[in-house]
């Protein structure tokens, strides 16, 4: 069974804006990781966030954690059109790693 | 570093025919993941390998569905018989440790006519 349930499923937006991903998921974990997937190309690992901390940065990329409300938000700022891209959550329940549903995301140029 | 390396990369097969995909890790991973993702959807884990130990193997279709590490390294999955609904990406990952950031491989995409 899956895990986690990104939101939205789809977001458009234009070259520049800022883009937000949420994730929710169902039990405890232990980390949780955001992985792109570009069309046709396998999953790239972006981050890692651990149970005990809030928010990660990397980049033009930022995550937080909220473990009592079980969601985590990824946040790419100043978006280009190469970050046009699926981008999936994975948790970390029992030293395994299962994703959602991703969010399709296009930055128009 | 040498990334993930998956076989074949495309493989059409007729239903109730038996396929395999091969797996190499990255060198010194103890940990591989084989996942299906069927178009439009999120990866789903078939099985998890520690070393040459099965992990979870809870989603995978075991009447049909067959995977094996031997020696820790290579990996292996097989369908046999094949059915429609096989019709996906199949990806091997692999990291350094249970959890911790994988590395994905391009993906074996498999169609089932």
């Amino acid at each position: 069974s899956q895990q986690g349930e990104e939101d939205p499923q789809a977001l458009s937006i234009q070259e520049g804006e800022n883009a937000t991903m949420n994730c929710s998921y169902k039990t405890s974990i232990n980390n949780l990781q955001w992985y792109r997937q570009n069309s046709g190309r396998g999953l790239v690992h972006l981050i890692l966030i651990r149970s005990n901390e809030r928010e990660k940065h990397s980049g033009r990329l930022r995550v937080t954690l909220d473990t009592s409300k079980k969601s985590s938000s990824l946040l790419i700022t100043a978006s280009r059109a190469a970050d046009t891209a699926s981008y999936f959550c994975a948790t970390d329940v029992k030293n395994d790693m299962r994703f959602g549903a991703g969010t399709r995301l296009t930055v128009k140029p | 570093e040498a990334g993930v390396a998956q076989s074949p990369r495309y493989k059409i097969i007729e239903k109730r025919q038996s396929v395999a995909f091969w797996c190499n890790p990255i060198s010194g991973h103890a940990t591989l993941y084989w996942y299906q993702q069927i178009l439009g959807q999120g990866p789903k884990l078939l099985i998890q390998f520690q070393n040459n130990g099965v992990v979870d193997d809870s989603q995978l279709p075991k009447d049909r569905f067959s995977a094996e590490r031997l020696k820790g390294v290579d990996s292996t999955l097989k369908i046999q018989p094949a059915k429609l609904e096989d019709s996906a990406v199949y990806l091997c990952a692999s990291s350094f440790k249970s959890g911790g950031e994988a590395f994905f491989g391009q993906g074996t995409r498999l169609t089932v006519v």
